[in-house]
């Protein structure tokens, strides 16, 4: 199993939908959870980071952590075709000191006008 | 707040030359900065860690005589990559961890490197 899992995609909304991306992580005794945008070409954008149980909202944006089942999640609301982009969860786990984040594949996101 | 830059943006070098790489957190402090390297529709792959005044801390199969990782100072950490090789072409991109923050990480612009 791997550190950080998600689904690669593409997934595909029409604009003004709800995107929802998700992400589940192996080590329990992780404790920072973190999304970043990253459009093609590009360095990776920090969006939302996340430190405990439940939801945290900014913007369009929520992040939603559940420990219990070891996923986190971000909500777009009111997907825009800006937010065409990979989405890459990363976490902090436990076995590297927490000094690390360990990334997953990513999962692409197309928003259609 | 929160902005790293890279330089140079891009780069073109012949084999057998190095290349040095910037990363300069510019308006927080950064004791710890992170090298990274990502091909074509891949992931990020971690190479380094960096600590301001310490050596530098290389991930499995990196080699660190090939990349050298100087963070000399709290806003500056160089990754210099020596005797390039056309293998070693990619988009390499920094990070940086704000002192007074938790475990956040914040990415340069990222350097794309071509070895001909």
């Amino acid at each position: 199993q791997k550190e950080v899992e998600q689904n690669s995609g593409p997934l595909s909304v029409p604009e003004g939908a709800i995107a929802s991306l998700n992400c589940t992580y192996s080590d329990r005794g992780s404790q920072s959870f973190f999304w970043y945008r990253q459009y093609s070409g590009k360095s990776p954008e920090l969006i939302m980071f996340i430190y405990s149980n439940g939801d945290k909202e900014d913007g369009r944006f929520t992040a939603q952590l559940n420990t219990a089942s070891q996923y986190v999640s971000l909500l777009i609301r009111d997907s825009q075709p800006s937010d065409s982009a990979t989405y890459l969860c990363a976490v902090n786990l436990p076995f590297t000191g927490f000094q690390k984040l360990v990334f997953g594949t990513g999962t692409r996101l197309l928003v259609s006008p | 707040g929160a902005v790293v830059s890279q330089h140079p943006s891009r780069v073109i070098c012949k084999s057998g030359t190095s290349v040095k790489i910037e990363c300069r957190s510019l308006d927080f402090q950064a004791t710890t900065m992170f090298w990274y390297r990502q091909f074509p529709k891949k992931s990020l792959m971690l190479m380094a860690t960096s600590n301001e005044g310490s050596k530098a801390t290389y991930e499995q199969g990196v080699e660190k005589d090939k990349f050298l990782i100087n963070h000399a100072s709290l806003t500056l950490s160089t990754l210099t990559v020596t005797s390039a090789h056309p293998e070693d072409s990619s988009f390499y991109i920094c990070s940086a961890r704000d002192l007074g923050s938790s475990y956040e990480q914040y990415f340069g612009p990222g350097t794309r490197l071509t070895v001909t």
